[in-house]
């Protein structure tokens, strides 16, 4: 089966700059999350979508990050402003309903915030 | 609340050494348990997993094995290559709500 695909691989902007991040899941998987990766840290959860629907962005800094899922496959991930301390990769994955299927991760987004 | 607790790396071993990574949780119910690997540069992969007490997830030569007495998950392998070399997470799966509870992760160097 194809993997989570995920672009762009690398992106570089300024302070203050806007950015977008795009996802493709694994086709029939329900659920998808974006995480946040600090180097040297673990994912950071920032929103848990079930088809189309929200399930958790309680750690998604509401003010300058959104996130969508339309029609429930794809999704992307946008910053705007963007602070120096978004420099991150920022990871995809999907997975189907049920707390035994494990996580499929793409290749994840390196920010840098310069 | 749940929580997942890694051995502190950077672990730094030989090539052909044992290698035991410790990993200990704390849950209420009956989670799922997984070890994850991130190669330099790359996503997250899943290495394996136990679904209930005493199951023994395995591969690619590494083991762990689901302790409910001692709430532990410790992934071993028996003989490291020097390809073995990245970061290792342990993470508890939430049976409210599908999310991951994930360990710090623990790097591993293996020398040649």
């Amino acid at each position: 089966e194809a993997g989570v695909a995920q672009s762009p691989r690398y992106k570089i902007i300024e302070k203050r700059q806007s950015v977008a991040f795009w996802c493709n899941p694994i086709s029939g998987h329900a659920t998808l999350y974006w995480y946040q990766q600090i180097l040297g840290q673990g994912p950071k959860l920032l929103i848990q979508f079930q088809n189309n629907g929200v399930v958790d962005d309680s750690q998604l800094p509401k003010d300058r990050f959104s996130a969508e899922r339309l029609k429930g496959v794809d999704s992307t991930l946008k910053i705007q402003p963007a602070k120096l301390e978004d420099s991150a990769v920022y990871l995809c994955a999907s997975s189907q309903a049920g707390i035994n299927s494990p996580l499929h991760f793409g290749n994840g987004t390196r920010l840098t915030v310069t | 609340g749940n929580s997942v607790t890694q051995m502190e790396g950077p672990v730094t071993l030989s090539e052909e050494a044992f290698l035991t990574i410790n990993c200990t949780y704390t849950a209420t119910g009956y989670p799922s348990l997984f070890w994850y690997v991130q190669y330099p540069g790359e996503g997250l992969q899943l290495l394996l997993k136990a679904t209930k007490a005493d199951d023994k997830g395995s591969n690619k030569g590494f083991e762990a094995t689901y302790r409910k007495e001692t709430t532990s998950f410790h992934l071993e392998k028996g003989s490291v290559q020097v390809s073995d070399s990245a970061v290792y997470f342990c993470a508890l799966g939430s049976d409210s709500n599908y999310q991951l509870i994930w360990g710090a992760g623990t790097k591993l160097i293996i020398k040649p």
